[in-house]
């Protein structure tokens, strides 16, 4: 069945540090891929998306590419700031499963002034 | 409205009681989804929605969890003689037909507590 593995947290980084958080996934068919972000005490946010191989995913300054060759989606940002302080959950739909979402574990981020 | 609304934002109840979760999604999307949040289990797929179709219930745990959908819009998720492993934050999701496209809305949750 589909699965979506993330990079273990937690993971504190000081401002203006470059983040990447690792996804990787299996699926048996062509899944569209996708960040989500939660801030303390709020819902899940869509943060990005990407719907076939080689698109990439941006907003807010984070960016993430498809990559089909080694079936990961990770997450990259060149500056982090202290607002990005949440937890980041990779995810992906596909067709076959009826198009809901299988997430990862999340990963929780901390950004230090 | 603007977002997907669930209520209530919060719910304590005894071990044994039954409670139902609310979930309204965004108007126009047919698909509807429900995930449970728990302490170290990650996001949980619960039941979908699509439109007129049958739901896809793959996801409940038990069957003292149910799910209907009136008039293609608002969800009511149910439980049935609470445990305490039910506590969770227990989310709704919709999305237009084709949400692996257009990515999916979600409601802020409800904590639920069984005490």
């Amino acid at each position: 069945g589909d699965s979506v593995t993330q990079m273990e947290g937690p993971v504190t980084l000081s401002e203006e540090a470059f983040l990447t958080i690792n996804c990787t996934y299996t699926a048996t068919g062509y899944p569209s891929l996708f960040w989500y972000v939660q801030y303390p005490g709020e819902g899940l946010q869509l943060l990005l998306k990407a719907t076939k191989a080689d698109d990439k995913g941006s907003n807010k300054g984070f960016e993430a590419t498809y990559r089909k060759e080694t079936t990961s989606f990770h997450l990259e940002k060149g500056s982090v700031q202290v607002s990005d302080s949440a937890v980041y959950f990779c995810a992906l739909s596909e067709e076959t499963s009826g198009s809901r979402l299988t997430f990862g574990e999340g990963t929780q981020l901390t950004v230090n002034p | 409205g603007a977002g997907v609304s669930q209520s209530p934002s919060n719910k304590v109840t005894e071990k044994g009681k039954d409670v139902e979760l609310r979930c309204d999604p965004i108007s126009g999307h047919t698909a509807l989804y429900w995930y449970r949040q728990s302490l170290g289990q990650g996001l949980e797929f619960l039941i979908y929605f699509q439109g007129n179709s049958a739901p896809d219930k793959s996801g409940l745990p038990s069957d003292r969890f149910s799910a209907e959908r009136t008039g293609g819009s608002v969800s009511t998720l149910t439980i049935q003689r609470t445990q305490q492993e039910d506590s969770a934050v227990y989310l709704c999701a919709s999305s237009f037909t084709g949400g692996r496209s257009y990515g999916y809305t979600f409601g802020s949750g409800t904590r639920l507590t069984v005490v």
